[in-house]
């Protein structure tokens, strides 16, 4: 099983809008709204931030958001904020009964 | 709230075993699915194992399947990951993952690190 593609990296200034892909198939992203986001801060624990596509968890601010369209879904932070600086990861179920993570994106807050 | 807590990481010799344990707090552990993800140094996500609530569905990721076997105990809240047979490229941070609704990971644990070299 192949990991999802995401971009190495994305960058914005405080206030800005970014935008992660994510790319799998048909046989993971694109058959299912089984797709969440994980956020990782440098030597810390992935945290979950959007589950089942676009759900946000108790606590999780509003200015992430997730959608998906065919075999891409996208995690979007909207209002830039220092504190937003991390590793993030997607997460698909798979049709053959595994999980796949993305490849990761590390996002700048310049 | 939910606490996870692994164990067990440690230094050994390529072709050695280790025994993995994460032990969750509160009376629901045993209502969950429950997940294994690794991390390699300066590296990415990677899924490993996922074992049902009552321990009878279990999956693995090709590259540990045959050497790596998930467990659980739910009288003593842990599950469990038995490594057989490691590899330099099992090093990594091994993190324990609760599964929620069948498909994303909504508590983690903190990490165990395991270091496979001679």
């Amino acid at each position: 099983q192949s990991a999802l593609t995401q971009p190495p990296s994305v960058s914005g200034s405080p206030g800005q809008s970014v935008t992660i892909s994510c790319t799998g198939s048909s046989s993971d992203v694109g058959s299912y709204t089984r797709v969440s986001w994980y956020q990782q801060p440098p030597g810390t624990a992935p945290k979950l931030i959007i589950s089942e596509v676009s759900n946000r968890p108790s606590g999780v601010p509003d200015r992430f958001s997730g959608s998906k369209s065919a075999n891409t879904a996208s995690l979007t932070i909207s209002g830039l904020q220092a504190e937003d600086e991390a590793d993030y990861y997607c997460l698909s179920y798979s049709s053959i009964n595994t999980y796949v993570f993305g490849t990761g994106t590390k996002v700048t807050v310049l | 709230e939910v606490l996870l807590l692994e164990s067990g990481g440690g230094l050994v010799q390529p072709g050695g075993s280790l025994r993995l344990s994460c032990s969750g707090s509160g009376s629901s552990f045993s209502n969950y699915g429950m997940n294994w993800v690794r991390q390699a140094p300066g590296k990415g996500l990677d899924w490993v194992s996922v074992i049902s609530i009552r321990g009878d569905i279990i999956y693995y990721a090709d590259s540990v399947r045959g050497r790596f076997t998930i467990s659980r105990d739910n009288s003593k809240n842990t599950v469990y990951l038995q490594m057989n047979n490691l590899r330099v490229e099992d090093t990594a941070i091994y993190y324990c993952a609760r599964l929620s609704g069948n498909y994303f990971f909504d508590y983690w644990g903190q990490g165990t690190p395991v270091t496979v070299s001679s």
